[in-house]
């Protein structure tokens, strides 16, 4: 069975351009997360999708991220304007429903995004 | 891929030896603990996991230990390989709100 995959595996734009990441998750699992590390730091939490609806948002950075899930499929998140800070790996994960709340979340490799 | 943090705590062992990675947590209503394990150009994989309820949980040559009174895990590896090199993140999750808190990473390197 395919894990979970993210496109590109890397992305160098200028600052003040846009860019848009790509997840597909496992198939069949409901949800989906996004998260960030920026360099030597922790993997920071920034949106969680169930299904094609945003359960928690509350890790997005500003409103120059926008995440979507048309469908409950695939999941975009599209940065525009892109600024120096956004620099950083953005991982996905999927996860399907577990017991008492405890899924395991399933990781893609992620996205390296550099802003110049 | 994603390279290594320049600025990760690192613990280096000699192959063959026993590593110690440590961990603290933060939120009291976490009860459920994960280690990810990191390799470079990869995403984080799973490792191990413990519920809030148990204090030690065993894998094939890793030991998660739990210490709920001082918010701490620890990975305990045994028999240290080169192909365990990579970095290791902690996790903790309420399971209530299923987010996941990562902390910083420990980077494990495996002297030959």
């Amino acid at each position: 069975e395919a894990g979970v995959t993210q496109f590109p595996s890397h992305s160098v734009i200028e600052k003040g351009q846009t860019v848009t990441l790509r997840c597909d998750p496992i198939s069949g699992h409901d949800n989906l997360y996004w998260y960030r590390r920026v360099m030597g730091k922790e993997i920071k939490f920034l949106l969680h999708f169930v299904k094609e609806s945003k359960q928690d948002e509350s890790g997005m950075p500003n409103n120059r991220f926008l995440a979507e899930r048309t469908g409950g499929t695939y999941s975009t998140l599209k940065v525009q304007p892109a600024e120096l800070e956004d620099s950083g790996v953005y991982f996905c994960a999927s996860s399907q429903e577990g017991l008492a709340g405890q899924n395991e979340q399933f990781f893609g490799p992620g996205t390296r995004l550099t802003v110049l | 891929g994603e390279s290594v943090g320049l600025h990760l705590p690192t613990l280096s062992v000699q192959e063959g030896d026993n590593s110690i990675i440590n961990c603290a947590y933060s939120n009291s209503a976490s009860d459920y603990f994960i280690w990810y394990k990191q390799e470079s150009g990869k995403g984080p994989q799973f490792i191990i996991d413990i519920r809030s309820n148990m204090d030690k949980r065993q894998g094939q040559r890793v030991t998660v230990l739990l210490n709920k009174t001082v918010k701490h895990l620890s990975l305990q590896i045994a028999a240290t390989q080169p192909g365990d090199s990579a970095v290791y993140f902690c996790a903790e999750v309420d399971s209530g709100t299923y987010k996941y808190i990562f902390g910083t990473g420990t980077r494990l390197k495996v002297l030959a």
